[in-house]
């Protein structure tokens, strides 16, 4: 079947400081893949996405490529800031344009 | 892009009974998703809806527990029956339009005493 799964959180970070949060992924077929982000009280917004293999998504200093190989996408900043702080989830859109959503990674950035 | 109207925005229920939420979209869209979200958790896929057609249950939902009504293509309502206060969550319905982004309605916060 088709699942995502992402590193376990909640993440803590110091501003400016590296991030990468790990998401792999099991599908049939040639899955689309998606970072949404969902900050506090709010509802769930799309970051980035990558439609092939290869393919990077970024968007607001974010970055994660399709990586078909090792069937992962993992989500990644340079240097993250307080506003960043946010649960972040790892996203597959099957053959049938259903899209399953991973667990949740939380990251808290302090300054 | 599409726009979605999803009400009641939240509702506290008693058990053992039903609420029936309600999304229109502001364009006509051929499937759409009814997801829910258990607090601190993540989307779990509930039914795809197609117009004309019954809806298609993940494992773990059935039709008995959440009948969903897709009467047109730009309309769809999910009923929560016979509600325990583990039904308490966010629904969510949504659409990916056209193209690959998933468009979201605001949301049903469920609380059930």
């Amino acid at each position: 079947g088709n699942s995502v799964t992402q590193m376990e959180g909640p993440v803590t970070l110091s501003e400016e400081a590296f991030l990468t949060i790990n998401c792999t992924y099991t599908a049939t077929g040639y899955p689309s893949l998606f970072w949404y982000v969902q900050y506090p009280g709010e509802g769930l917004q799309l970051l980035l996405k990558a439609t092939k293999a290869d393919d990077k998504g970024s968007n607001k200093g974010f970055e994660a490529t399709y990586r078909k190989e090792t069937t992962s996408f993992h989500l990644e900043k340079g240097s993250v800031q307080v506003s960043d702080s946010a649960v972040y989830f790892c996203a597959l859109k099957t053959s049938y344009d259903k899209v399953i959503f991973g667990p949740g990674t939380s990251l808290s950035v302090i300054p | 892009s599409a726009v979605i109207s999803q009400k009641p925005s939240r509702d506290i229920c008693q058990r053992g009974t039903s609420l029936t939420i309600q999304c229109q979209v502001d364009s006509q869209v051929t499937m759409m998703f009814w997801y829910r979200q258990q607090p601190g958790q993540s989307l779990t896929l509930i039914a795809t809806a197609n117009q004309g057609s019954e809806a298609t249950y993940e494992s773990g939902f059935v039709i008995d527990k959440f009948p969903i009504s897709r009467p047109n293509l730009t309309f769809s309502t999910l009923t929560v029956s016979n509600m325990s206060p583990e039904d308490s969550s966010i629904y969510l319905c949504s659409t990916t339009g056209s193209g690959e982004k998933l468009f979201f309605g605001s949301g049903t916060q469920l609380s059930v005493l």
